[in-house]
Protein backbone atom coordinates (compact mmCIF):
# COMPACT_ATOMS: atom_id res chain seq x y z
CA UNK A 1 0.00 0.00 0.00
CA UNK A 2 1.24 3.43 -0.90
CA UNK A 3 1.82 5.77 2.31
CA UNK A 4 1.00 8.97 0.69
CA UNK A 5 -0.51 8.87 -2.48
CA UNK A 6 -1.30 12.01 -4.85
CA UNK A 7 -3.22 12.24 -8.17
CA UNK A 8 -2.32 12.86 -11.34
CA UNK A 9 1.10 12.07 -11.24
CA UNK A 10 0.80 14.55 -14.46
CA UNK A 11 -1.23 17.58 -15.32
CA UNK A 12 -0.21 19.82 -18.70
CA UNK A 13 -3.39 22.13 -19.22
CA UNK A 14 -3.77 25.69 -20.61
CA UNK A 15 -3.07 29.05 -18.77
CA UNK A 16 -6.22 30.31 -17.38
CA UNK A 17 -7.48 26.77 -16.45
CA UNK A 18 -8.58 25.52 -12.66
CA UNK A 19 -7.40 22.34 -12.30
CA UNK A 20 -6.93 20.48 -8.68
CA UNK A 21 -4.47 17.74 -7.26
CA UNK A 22 -5.33 15.03 -4.75
CA UNK A 23 -3.36 13.71 -1.80
CA UNK A 24 -4.11 11.07 0.50
CA UNK A 25 -2.12 8.85 3.24
CA UNK A 26 -3.06 6.27 5.55
CA UNK A 27 -0.30 6.07 7.79
CA UNK A 28 -2.23 8.08 10.37
CA UNK A 29 -0.30 11.21 10.75
CA UNK A 30 -1.93 14.16 11.93
CA UNK A 31 -0.30 16.86 9.71
CA UNK A 32 -0.16 17.05 5.96
CA UNK A 33 1.83 19.70 3.67
CA UNK A 34 1.85 20.85 0.54
CA UNK A 35 5.28 21.55 -0.93
CA UNK A 36 6.23 22.56 -4.71
CA UNK A 37 9.36 22.29 -6.07
CA UNK A 38 10.79 24.60 -8.66
CA UNK A 39 13.25 24.22 -11.77
CA UNK A 40 16.23 24.39 -9.79
CA UNK A 41 14.80 21.86 -7.37
CA UNK A 42 14.43 23.85 -4.81
CA UNK A 43 11.91 22.74 -1.97
CA UNK A 44 9.48 25.49 -0.90
CA UNK A 45 6.59 24.73 1.64
CA UNK A 46 2.78 26.12 0.94
CA UNK A 47 0.66 25.31 3.50
CA UNK A 48 0.40 22.75 6.51
CA UNK A 49 -2.73 21.40 8.37
CA UNK A 50 -2.92 19.84 11.28
CA UNK A 51 -5.81 17.31 12.33
CA UNK A 52 -7.62 19.70 9.35
CA UNK A 53 -6.84 22.70 10.76
CA UNK A 54 -4.42 25.06 8.30
CA UNK A 55 -1.74 26.03 10.62
CA UNK A 56 0.64 27.56 7.68
CA UNK A 57 -0.01 29.26 4.69
CA UNK A 58 3.08 30.85 3.23
CA UNK A 59 3.50 33.77 0.89
CA UNK A 60 1.20 31.91 -2.14
CA UNK A 61 -0.86 33.48 -4.71
CA UNK A 62 -5.03 33.13 -3.02
CA UNK A 63 -5.69 31.44 -6.55
CA UNK A 64 -4.18 28.02 -4.98
CA UNK A 65 -6.34 27.14 -1.70
CA UNK A 66 -5.87 23.77 -0.08
CA UNK A 67 -9.01 21.39 1.62
CA UNK A 68 -8.38 19.39 4.02
CA UNK A 69 -11.90 17.22 4.38
CA UNK A 70 -10.71 14.93 6.68
CA UNK A 71 -6.93 14.21 8.71
CA UNK A 72 -6.23 11.93 5.47
CA UNK A 73 -7.06 13.76 2.71
CA UNK A 74 -5.24 17.32 1.35
CA UNK A 75 -6.36 18.15 -2.16
CA UNK A 76 -5.00 21.60 -3.39
CA UNK A 77 -7.23 23.57 -5.88
CA UNK A 78 -5.41 25.71 -8.32
CA UNK A 79 -7.54 28.79 -9.88
CA UNK A 80 -6.48 30.56 -13.22
CA UNK A 81 -3.54 28.89 -13.91
CA UNK A 82 -0.35 30.39 -15.15
CA UNK A 83 3.01 29.70 -16.73
CA UNK A 84 4.85 30.41 -13.56
CA UNK A 85 2.97 28.07 -11.55
CA UNK A 86 4.53 25.14 -13.31
CA UNK A 87 6.48 23.22 -11.16
CA UNK A 88 6.34 19.34 -9.19
CA UNK A 89 3.83 19.96 -6.51
CA UNK A 90 4.55 17.21 -3.31
CA UNK A 91 2.20 15.97 -0.64
CA UNK A 92 3.81 15.16 2.55
CA UNK A 93 2.50 13.83 5.91
CA UNK A 94 3.91 13.54 9.11
CA UNK A 95 3.13 12.93 12.45
CA UNK A 96 3.98 16.17 14.61
CA UNK A 97 7.35 17.58 13.88
CA UNK A 98 8.66 14.00 13.18
CA UNK A 99 10.05 12.63 10.16
CA UNK A 100 7.91 13.05 6.82
CA UNK A 101 6.81 11.20 4.03
CA UNK A 102 6.17 12.88 0.39
CA UNK A 103 3.97 11.44 -2.50
CA UNK A 104 5.55 10.66 -5.80
CA UNK A 105 4.96 14.70 -6.87
CA UNK A 106 2.33 15.87 -9.33
CA UNK A 107 4.27 17.54 -12.31
CA UNK A 108 2.22 20.73 -13.49
CA UNK A 109 2.67 21.97 -16.66
CA UNK A 110 1.29 25.20 -17.82
CA UNK A 111 0.81 25.77 -21.45
CA UNK B 1 13.12 30.78 11.75
CA UNK B 2 14.97 27.49 11.20
CA UNK B 3 17.15 27.15 8.23
CA UNK B 4 19.98 24.55 6.71
CA UNK B 5 22.84 25.15 4.51
CA UNK B 6 24.36 22.78 2.04
CA UNK B 7 27.40 24.69 0.60
CA UNK B 8 28.11 22.45 -2.48
CA UNK B 9 26.07 22.36 -5.49
CA UNK B 10 27.41 18.80 -6.66
CA UNK B 11 29.62 15.81 -4.79
CA UNK B 12 31.45 13.93 -7.04
CA UNK B 13 33.24 10.97 -5.73
CA UNK B 14 34.36 7.57 -7.23
CA UNK B 15 32.57 4.19 -6.86
CA UNK B 16 33.43 2.43 -2.93
CA UNK B 17 35.10 6.08 -2.06
CA UNK B 18 33.48 7.65 0.97
CA UNK B 19 30.92 9.63 0.68
CA UNK B 20 30.15 13.06 2.46
CA UNK B 21 27.50 15.80 2.11
CA UNK B 22 27.89 18.46 4.36
CA UNK B 23 25.21 20.38 6.25
CA UNK B 24 24.50 23.37 8.76
CA UNK B 25 22.04 24.31 10.59
CA UNK B 26 20.14 27.26 12.52
CA UNK B 27 17.35 26.97 14.71
CA UNK B 28 16.31 28.28 18.20
CA UNK B 29 16.02 25.01 20.56
CA UNK B 30 16.69 21.55 20.26
CA UNK B 31 16.96 20.52 16.76
CA UNK B 32 15.05 18.07 14.78
CA UNK B 33 17.60 17.07 11.99
CA UNK B 34 16.27 15.32 8.98
CA UNK B 35 17.91 14.07 5.51
CA UNK B 36 15.88 12.66 2.37
CA UNK B 37 16.76 11.74 -0.90
CA UNK B 38 15.73 12.07 -3.79
CA UNK B 39 15.95 10.20 -7.12
CA UNK B 40 15.30 11.25 -10.47
CA UNK B 41 11.07 12.02 -11.35
CA UNK B 42 10.33 10.58 -7.85
CA UNK B 43 9.43 11.71 -4.54
CA UNK B 44 11.45 12.58 -1.23
CA UNK B 45 12.58 9.51 0.28
CA UNK B 46 13.50 9.84 3.91
CA UNK B 47 17.16 7.99 5.03
CA UNK B 48 17.40 9.19 8.66
CA UNK B 49 16.89 11.53 11.63
CA UNK B 50 18.51 13.21 14.51
CA UNK B 51 15.73 13.98 17.31
CA UNK B 52 17.80 13.00 20.46
CA UNK B 53 20.63 10.32 21.83
CA UNK B 54 23.76 9.41 20.44
CA UNK B 55 25.18 11.49 17.85
CA UNK B 56 25.78 9.39 15.12
CA UNK B 57 23.08 8.26 14.08
CA UNK B 58 22.34 5.37 10.99
CA UNK B 59 20.03 5.05 8.49
CA UNK B 60 18.60 3.76 5.54
CA UNK B 61 20.93 1.97 2.71
CA UNK B 62 24.04 1.97 4.67
CA UNK B 63 24.05 6.03 4.80
CA UNK B 64 24.56 7.56 8.83
CA UNK B 65 24.81 11.31 10.13
CA UNK B 66 26.98 12.93 12.87
CA UNK B 67 25.12 15.54 15.00
CA UNK B 68 27.43 18.21 16.19
CA UNK B 69 26.17 20.93 18.24
CA UNK B 70 29.11 22.51 18.71
CA UNK B 71 29.43 23.00 14.87
CA UNK B 72 25.21 23.44 14.12
CA UNK B 73 26.21 20.69 11.39
CA UNK B 74 24.33 17.45 10.22
CA UNK B 75 26.60 15.88 7.91
CA UNK B 76 25.47 13.02 5.94
CA UNK B 77 28.02 9.97 5.70
CA UNK B 78 28.15 6.21 3.54
CA UNK B 79 31.54 4.69 3.43
CA UNK B 80 31.50 3.56 0.61
CA UNK B 81 30.13 4.90 -2.07
CA UNK B 82 27.71 2.91 -4.27
CA UNK B 83 26.86 4.26 -8.54
CA UNK B 84 23.24 3.70 -7.32
CA UNK B 85 23.66 6.36 -4.70
CA UNK B 86 23.64 9.09 -7.06
CA UNK B 87 20.65 10.97 -6.56
CA UNK B 88 19.48 14.61 -4.80
CA UNK B 89 20.46 14.61 -1.22
CA UNK B 90 18.39 17.21 0.98
CA UNK B 91 19.11 18.32 4.64
CA UNK B 92 16.21 19.75 7.03
CA UNK B 93 15.33 20.76 10.02
CA UNK B 94 11.74 20.76 11.90
CA UNK B 95 10.28 23.89 13.28
CA UNK B 96 7.40 26.03 13.38
CA UNK B 97 5.04 23.29 12.05
CA UNK B 98 7.15 22.82 8.59
CA UNK B 99 10.11 20.64 7.42
CA UNK B 100 12.66 23.83 5.79
CA UNK B 101 15.06 22.27 3.28
CA UNK B 102 18.28 22.72 1.94
CA UNK B 103 18.95 23.39 -1.67
CA UNK B 104 19.97 20.22 -1.93
CA UNK B 105 23.24 18.70 -3.15
CA UNK B 106 23.69 16.68 -6.43
CA UNK B 107 26.12 13.70 -5.38
CA UNK B 108 27.59 11.91 -8.91
CA UNK B 109 29.17 8.20 -7.75
CA UNK B 110 31.69 7.47 -10.82
CA UNK B 111 32.25 3.70 -11.96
Amino acid sequence: DTAVSQTPKYLVTQMGNDKSIKCEQNLGHDTMYWYKQDSKKFLKIMFSYNNKELIINETVPNRFSPKSPDKAHLNLHINSLELGDSAVYFCASSRGQLEAFFGQGTRLTVV
Amino acid sequence: AQSVAQPEDQVNVAEGNPLTVKCTYSVSGNPYLFWYVQYPNRGLQFLLKYITGDNLVKGSYGFEAEFNKSQTSFHLKKPSALVSDSALYFCAVAGNNRLAFGKGNQVVVIP
